[in-house]
């Protein structure tokens, strides 16, 4: 396994551009997570999938947001017209997507949006 | 619905110190229990977990033990090292459906030599 891995590691933006981040799980693992993380708190749920399905949305996920998972590998996070309060890290994990199973995450990537 | 709430950091020891960092959880059902550790620089990793009341998770030193009376979950290791010096978050997951993680606002803790 090499680990769930995440591009860019870093973005700074201005405000109203849009951005995309890509995580690549760990191979074979079915179930993805986006989380958000800001300064001083612990990780937010944003969205999974269940192969390239999208089972569920966190209100946290406005309609600026939108992820993908084509081909229920890995998958993208866009972000358009991005304000000053996006600026966050965002966590990508995975599972097998068994019962009990870990989510293991990848290094996240830091957005900051002046 | 679900939530976790945690110590309060920093926490700052000495080495070989006793450590105990309070975690207690609100969740209808049974959820799993969880405590991750993001060393500087680095992303969340896992640290211990338990899926059941009684249960004990362990490992590198540190344990909880799952407290379904309690609702509780705290963190504890007998004798730190510098080299824990970390945030520690406790988290929790349901059973089914998206088995999503609620985190728990983290604890940072320093260890002086």
């Amino acid at each position: 396994d090499t680990g769930v891995s995440q591009d860019p590691r870093h973005k700074i933006t201005k405000r109203g551009q849009n951005v995309t981040f890509r995580c690549d799980p760990i191979s074979e693992h079915n179930r993805l997570y986006w989380y958000r993380q800001t300064l001083g708190q612990g990780p937010e749920f944003l969205t999974y999938f269940q192969n390239e399905a999208q089972l569920e949305k966190s209100r946290l996920l406005s309609d600026r947001f939108s992820a993908e998972r084509p081909k229920g590998s890995f998958s993208t996070l866009e972000i358009q017209r991005t304000e000053q309060g996006d600026s966050a890290m965002y966590l990508c994990a995975s599972s097998p997507g068994t019962t009990k199973e870990t989510q293991y995450f990848g290094p996240g990537t830091r957005l900051l949006v002046l | 619905g679900n939530s976790v709430t945690q110590m309060e950091g920093p926490v700052t020891l000495s080495e070989e110190a006793f450590l105990t960092i309070n975690c207690t959880y609100t969740a209808t059902g049974y959820p799993s229990l969880f405590w991750y550790v993001q060393y500087p620089g680095e992303g969340l990793q896992l640290l211990l977990k338990a899926t059941k009341a009684d249960d004990k998770g362990s490992n590198k030193g540190f344990e909880a033990t799952y407290r379904k009376e309690t609702t509780s979950f705290h963190l504890e290791k007998g004798s730190v090292q510098v080299s824990d010096s970390a945030v520690y978050f406790c988290a929790l997951s349901d059973r089914g459906g998206a088995q999503k993680l609620v985190f728990g606002q983290g604890t940072r803790l320093t260890i002086n030599p």
